[in-house]
């Protein structure tokens, strides 16, 4: 059974340029949901999806958003980019809100 | 507010001993899930074990048993015979409420010598 699935692995932007990150969850998962991960912050919750919904949602300015599509693949944008942004963007799915996360392998940001 | 808190930033064990990693965890929701994620230097996340909070007894799978004291609000990983390849972050995270996210302590690095 295949895990989740991110792309792009790593990728490098220039300041004020936007950025699409892709998730694929594993196979029956419904639930997906983001984390930015750096060295100062620690890992932070973005946002999380259910059934295309978007359930909670972290602390992050608008320049972050996400989407769900009805085969429950994600995808999380960030505009504007700032140098701040460079981080470890991971992605998990989970079969629903209530059960065990599983990570994929995540997407390494660098805002030049 | 939900909270994990990890106080230890790192830790060294020697080769096949058995090491303890701490976390203690806040909560007000009765139902909650405690879990230990292993994170190498690659990035990804692995989960290793989970606790509900109803459960009985201590979570284990196989050299990973975690040590719930529901009373005290701790959930440490107990790591037996550690290996050279156990090296990494390792999380406590906590899912619970209608939250529907899980949050992170913010990890400790494990170090196994040889």
């Amino acid at each position: 059974k295949a895990g989740v699935t991110q792309t792009p692995r790593y990728l490098i932007k220039t300041r004020g340029q936007q950025v699409t990150l892709s998730c694929s969850p594993i196979s029956g998962h419904r639930s997906v949901s983001w984390y930015q991960q750096t060295p100062g912050q620690g890992l932070q919750f973005l946002f999380e999806y259910f059934s295309e919904t978007q359930r909670n949602k972290g602390n992050f300015p608008g320049r972050f958003s996400g989407r769900q599509f009805s085969n429950s693949r994600s995808e999380m944008n960030v505009s504007t980019l700032e140098l701040g942004d460079s981080a470890l963007y991971l992605c998990a799915s989970s079969l629903s809100s209530e059960n065990t996360i599983y990570f994929g392998e995540g997407s390494w940001l660098t805002v030049v | 507010a939900q909270k994990i808190t990890q106080t230890q930033p790192g830790m060294f064990v020697q080769e096949k001993e058995a090491v303890t990693l701490d976390c203690t965890y806040d909560t007000s929701d009765p139902s909650y899930g405690l879990f230990w994620y292993k994170q190498p230097s690659s990035g990804e996340m692995i989960f290793l074990i989970y606790q509900g909070s109803y459960d009985q007894q201590n979570a284990t799978e196989g050299r990973y048993s975690l040590n719930f004291q529901k009373a005290r609000k701790s959930a440490n990983l107990v790591i037996s015979a550690s290996q050279l390849g156990d090296s990494a972050m390792y999380f406590c995270a906590m899912r619970g409420g209608r939250g529907f996210k899980t949050i992170f302590g913010a990890g400790t690095r494990l170090f196994v010598k040889a």
